[in-house]
């Protein structure tokens, strides 16, 4: 059965710091990984995906990059600005299209 | 194009009532997902339907929860009789082969 893992479970930077977030699965024979941003109340929002084949994917400040081998995923947010607090959810698909989440990292950037 | 949306968005109920959750997919989507977050755990997958077929109902935790998916359209989620631990936010995805696209969830709270 699929686990995913994100660690920090909670991260607090000061505004401008480049930042990590990590994500680990235990089943590497995924289809997909997708990173998700959540607002509180509000529901999810689709950040990047990385299909299987792919290594890494760019969205503005955004670089999610994806080891299948080692069950590793990182999204890099650079610059980080108080718009980007929020929680940060991995996600990996396998052969049933169902996710498996972790789950989150609770951002906070501070002006 | 509009995308993924629930009603409620939020509801609360005694325990043994019952409440009925509903899923529009986005137009022309044959795949819909429905998953759960209860307080505290990470996002769980309850059920896959293809068109109006279950796909995959392995996540539904009991026969109490109910899902239907009326000529492909939108789905509806019951859940009769309601339990204390089924409180949490049930989020409804509907997507093609490998992305799917979040609604924004609906909180149920049964006290």
């Amino acid at each position: 059965k699929q686990e995913v893992t994100q660690i920090p479970a909670a991260l607090s930077v000061p505004e401008g710091e480049n930042l990590v977030l990590n994500c680990s699965f235990t089943d590497s024979a995924i289809y997909n990984l997708q990173w998700f941003r959540q607002d509180p109340g509000k529901g999810l929002t689709s950040l990047l995906l990385i299909q299987s084949s792919q290594r890494e994917q760019t969205s503005g400040r955004l670089n999610a990059s994806l080891d299948k081998s080692s069950g590793r995923s990182t999204l890099y947010i650079a610059a980080s600005q108080p718009g980007d607090s929020a929680t940060y959810l991995c996600a990996v698909t396998g052969t049933g299209n169902q996710f498996y989440f972790g789950t989150g990292t609770s951002l906070t950037v501070i002006p | 194009e509009a995308g993924v949306t629930q009603f409620p968005s939020h509801s609360v109920i005694e325990k043994g009532q019952t409440v009925t959750l509903r899923c529009d997919p986005i137009s022309g989507h044959d795949n819909l997902y429905w998953y759960r977050r209860v307080m505290g755990k990470e996002i769980k997958f309850l059920l896959h339907f293809v068109k109006e077929s279950k796909q995959d109902e392995s996540g539904m935790p009991n026969n109490r929860f109910l899902a239907e998916r009326t000529g492909g359209t939108y789905s509806t989620l019951k859940v009769q009789p309601a339990e204390l631990e089924d409180s949490g936010v049930y989020f409804c995805a509907s997507g093609g082969s490998y992305e799917q696209y979040f609604g924004p969830g609906t909180r149920l709270t049964v006290t």
